[in-house]
C-alpha cells in the first residue's frame, strides 16, 4: 500500500473557501467510498471530520464538506476561520486496511 | 463523546517490549472494531492494525506483523497492543481510535520510544 498523495501546505485567508485534495489509486480511493478527513491541531490528537466520502460527524461544522472523482477525494472548508489552521490528513480503505495521506498543513493568513 | 485512554508507553530499548492499554467509555465497545494508529514524530498517521468486535479477526500492517499482536477485553471495556521485538523506527505516539474504515480517536495517545 502507498501513501495517499497530499499537498505538504495550502493557506488561505479568513472567510476564503479552499480545497484540498488527496489522490489515491484504483486500489483505495477508485474503488471504495470509504474515504475519511482528519482535523489535526498542533500537540492535539487527530478529530474525524469527514467519513465515507461526504458525511459529517455529530459536531463538525457545514462548513467542511467532501468529495470524490475517481482516484481523488477533495476537502473543501468554506469560510475559513482562524481555528481552521492545522494539519489535514486523508484515509481511504485499501483492501486489508486503511491507508492515509502524509498530510496537509492549512495556514490561515 | 468518544472517551478512550491509552497507556503503558515509556522508553525501551531495541529489541524490547511493551504493552500498551486502552479503556474505553461513553460509547458501547462490544458493537466496535477498535484500531490501533501511530504517528512518528513530525510524521503522518500509520494504521497498525484492527480487531473486530468479538476479537476474532485481527489484521495488522506488514511493518509490525509477526510482532505486534492486538487484543481486547470486553469485559473491561479494553483494548490492548503488545509490541516485541522493537525498532527505533517504532517511535511514536499510539493512539486507539473506534471504527475500522474511519477513525474517532478520543485520547491523548501514548507515547512509546525506542532507543538505545
Amino acid at each position: 500500500q502507498s501513501a495517499l498523495t497530499q499537498p505538504a501546505s495550502v493557506s488561505g485567508s479568513p472567510g476564503q473557501s479552499i480545497t484540498l485534495s488527496c489522490i489515491g489509486s484504483n486500489s483505495d480511493i477508485g474503488s471504495y467510498r470509504l474515504v475519511s478527513w482528519y482535523q489535526q491541531r498542533p500537540g492535539k490528537a487527530p478529530q474525524l471530520v469527514i467519513y465515507e466520502v461526504t458525511e459529517r460527524p455529530s459536531g463538525i461544522s457545514n462548513r467542511f464538506s467532501g468529495s470524490k472523482l475517481g482516484n481523488t477525494a477533495s476537502l473543501t472548508i468554506s469560510g475559513l476561520l482562524a481555528e481552521d489552521e492545522a494539519d489535514y490528513y486523508c484515509c481511504s480503505f485499501a483492501g486489508i486496511g486503511p491507508v492515509f495521506g502524509r498530510g496537509t498543513k492549512l495556514t490561515v493568513l | 463523546q468518544v472517551q478512550l485512554v491509552e497507556s503503558g508507553g515509556g522508553l525501551v530499548k531495541p529489541g524490547g517490549s511493551l504493552r500498551l492499554s486502552c479503556v474505553a467509555s461513553e460509547f458501547t465497545f462490544t458493537a466496535y472494531y477498535m484500531t490501533w494508529i501511530r504517528q512518528a514524530p513530525g510524521k503522518g498517521l500509520e494504521w497498525v492494525g484492527y480487531i473486530s468486535s468479538s476479537g476474532y479477526n485481527i489484521y495488522y500492517a506488514d511493518s509490525v506483523k509477526g510482532r505486534f499482536t492486538i487484543s481486547r477485553d470486553n469485559a473491561k471495556n479494553s483494548l490492548y497492543l503488545q509490541m516485541n521485538s522493537l525498532r527505533v523506527d517504532d517511535t511514536a505516539v499510539y493512539y486507539c481510535a473506534r471504527g475500522d474504515d474511519s477513525f474517532h480517536f478520543g485520547g491523548p495517545g501514548t507515547v512509546v520510544t525506542v532507543s538505545s
